[in-house]
């Protein structure tokens, strides 16, 4: 158990279905971060959420849209997506952004 | 623009001797780096931090050393364990304001350790 509790562990969707990936920390950490990690690729910022407000948002797709209802929880919103983003997604938390995290397992996301 | 940069994707090393992991970085405002290790199916878990202020950080087995002239730094361990086989991600961040949160990986490097 990391602290860090991702949901669902692997995702198989359709290019026009709609899912969501679900975060929970329960470190009292403030700042949460949505990563993708493709294959053979650097870990990829996507999102930062510094208390519940989004501080960052590294040019991805309109197609990804994030949520953070509270500073417990980080959701990952998915609608037509596309077979390049099938990859490893990670959500992580911290005291403060950039300082060291804590990652979820991850979700293992294919886009079929 | 890649900033970090694990230029070894794979490091095979014999049980019992020392592993050397290294990173270089290109963004001279980076004032803060870790090391992260992954196990297959888990999430990174975070090894061991530098600050730019210093150019050691020893936490048993685990040794960075950071070279900020050359923006260079490495990661040593010793002595090199099979628990220790895993993917080693470098990491950096800034601490200037308006780049909270831009914490940059390489792409790792996969530590096999044989016996």
């Amino acid at each position: 158990e990391t602290g860090v509790t991702q949901t669902p562990r692997h995702l198989v969707m359709g290019m026009t279905n709609k899912k969501s990936l679900k975060c929970e920390q329960h470190l009292g950490h403030n700042a949460m971060y949505w990563y993708k990690q493709s294959a053979k690729k650097p870990l990829e910022l996507m999102f930062v959420y510094n208390f519940k407000e989004q501080t960052e948002n590294n040019s991805v797709p309109s197609r990804f849209s994030p949520e953070c209802p509270n500073s417990s929880h980080l959701f990952l919103h998915l609608h037509t997506l596309q077979p390049e983003d099938s990859a490893l997604y990670l959500c992580a938390s911290s005291q403060q952004p950039g300082q060291e995290g804590t990652f979820g397992s991850g979700t293992r996301l294919t886009v079929v | 623009d890649q900033q970090v940069k694990q230029n070894s994707p794979s490091l095979s090393v014999q049980e019992g001797r020392i592993s050397i992991l290294n990173c270089d970085y290109t963004n001279s405002m980076f004032d803060y780096f870790l090391w992260y290790k992954k196990y297959p199916a888990e999430g990174p878990t975070f090894l061991i931090s530098i600050s730019s202020i210093k150019d050691k950080n020893e936490d048993g087995r685990f040794t960075v050393f950071l070279n900020k002239s050359a923006k260079h730094l490495s990661l040593h361990i010793v002595p090199s364990q099979p628990g220790d086989s895993a993917v080693y991600f470098c990491a950096a961040s800034s601490g200037r304001t308006d780049s909270w949160g831009k914490l940059q990986f390489g792409a790792g490097t996969q530590v096999v350790v044989t016996p």
